[in-house]
């Protein structure tokens, strides 16, 4: 059962570009968490998916970002004309149906680096 | 206020000590609580969940306190794999919950 899937690992960009990454929830998992971590700093919650629904995405920025969990395939968070600021890791968690006391399993991240 | 609010530290100590992080959460409605661990670089990844009646997993305790909205980690005889970020995580209510994190409380262990 392999667990949350993310790819790329790392991925560079120039300013102006855009940027798409993709996360596998693990096998039955139904929501799907994008938080981006910019260095030295914690976690930040950006968009709570499920299958063809966004349901919370309070953390995203208004511009630019974009996210999707389509009923085939992976999630998308897509970031278009990157910034130098882009430059983070993204993390993506999945967990199941929701019941009361649901952890997420997290994928080893996407690294971007905007030059 | 933060959702979730935890010391950063950096918690030095030396190998087989006790430490204890606590953790503060705004929203009373919260419903489930978790400690994960974040080593540099990685994912962060599941320690342990916090239940009301508090729970014990070998060296780690966990111990949730409704009435003042604080969640504790205590780690026994810590080792150098400690060594790490420990992040208070707190999951709201209704459809649109989602997992709030803290920004981490550091740990290094130290010989």
């Amino acid at each position: 059962n392999a667990g949350v899937m993310q790819n790329p690992r790392h991925l560079v960009r120039r300013r102006g570009q855009e940027a798409r990454l993709r996360c596998s929830p693990m096998k039955g998992h139904s929501h799907v968490y994008w938080y981006r971590q910019l260095p030295e700093e914690g976690l930040k919650f950006m968009v709570y998916l499920q299958k063809e629904n966004i349901i919370d995405e309070s953390g995203m920025p208004k511009e630019r970002f974009s996210a999707e969990f389509p009923k085939e395939g992976p999630s998308i968070l897509r970031i278009q004309q990157v910034v130098r600021g882009d430059s983070a890791a993204y993390f993506c968690a999945s967990s199941p149906q929701k019941k009361r006391y649901t952890e997420a399993f997290f994928g080893q991240g996407t690294r971007l680096t905007v030059v | 206020r933060k959702e979730v609010e935890q010391d950063p530290g950096p918690f030095n100590v030396p190998e087989g000590a006790t430490v204890a992080f606590n953790c503060t959460y705004s929203n009373s409605a919260s419903q489930s609580f978790f400690w994960y661990r974040q080593d540099c670089r990685k994912e962060p990844k599941l320690l342990m969940s916090v239940y009301s009646s508090g729970n014990e997993d070998g060296r780690f305790t966990a111990q949730l306190n409704r009435a003042s909205q604080y969640i504790s980690l205590l780690i026994r005889d810590s080792k150098l794999s400690d060594s790490a970020t420990y992040l208070c995580v707190v999951n709201g209510t209704g459809t649109a919950s989602k997992l709030t994190f803290g920004t981490g409380t550091r740990l290094q262990v130290t010989l």
